[in-house]
């Protein structure tokens, strides 16, 4: 069962659009909402994340609205530029679980046309 | 990224053993081996906290972590299969609990 899914698998914008990434997840204990950017050839780098107790987190051009009583959450992009094409995943924990166990999306694609 | 340092970055195997070694200067107490294949999210083999194993995924015997101190991660891959050519990456948190993972550069591994 996949816990954390993202749509849409890819997607293209032109630069100065604003891109809009989906993900849900299905475990009502995930409180921490972390989204990864990575690049070909590099690791995943944290871009922005978000609490459960919040519903909105904003940096710079990056937002992530959360809603919580439907499990769902969104990353946008405004003002969109090709250096930010690059393969998005979001992710998910439950902090007080201790596990450590970080459940990553499928990652969204994202292509910036100039 | 030079604060987590992985090596090799590039590794073409026949069927031989090998080691991938990690290195953080973060000061993190938890340190992972992730292993993301083509096209594919990032997914955990092994989680250690403070030098001790708390998380092994289902992975294959072939697989054998090591923490030798709290800053270095290796893993032994002993007779690789095609299956394990993917790209593995070490990370690390300054926690094992909602605390940001730092991702190395990761080692890519062909298994020919």
């Amino acid at each position: 069962q996949q816990q954390v899914r993202q749509s849409p698998q890819s997607l293209t914008v032109w630069e100065g659009e604003t891109a809009i990434l989906n993900c849900s997840y299905e475990n009502s204990a995930f409180d921490y909402f972390p989204w990864y950017q990575q690049f070909p050839g590099e690791g995943p780098a944290l871009l922005i994340a978000i609490r459960s107790v919040s519903d909105k987190k904003e940096d710079g051009r990056f937002t992530i609205f959360f809603n919580k009583r439907e499990k769902k959450l969104s990353l946008h992009i405004t003002d969109s530029q090709p250096g930010d094409s690059a393969t998005y995943f979001c992710a998910a924990s439950e902090t007080g679980a201790n596990t450590g166990k970080l459940t990553f999306g499928h990652g969204t694609i994202l292509r910036v046309h100039p | 990224n030079t604060k987590i340092t992985q090596s090799p970055r590039y590794l073409i195997l026949g069927r031989a053993n090998k080691s991938l070694e990690c290195e953080q200067h973060l000061g993190h107490n938890a340190m992972y081996w992730y292993k993301q294949s083509a096209e594919k999210p990032p997914e955990l083999m092994f989680l250690y906290n403070l030098k001790q194993l708390i998380r092994n995924e289902t992975v294959p015997s072939r697989f054998i972590p090591e923490c030798p101190d709290s800053s270095k991660l290796l893993l032994h891959i002993s007779a690789v299969d095609p299956e394990d050519s993917a790209v593995y990456f070490c990370a690390s948190s300054h926690t094992v609990s909602g605390n940001t993972l730092y991702f190395g550069e990761g080692s890519r591994l062909i298994v020919v």
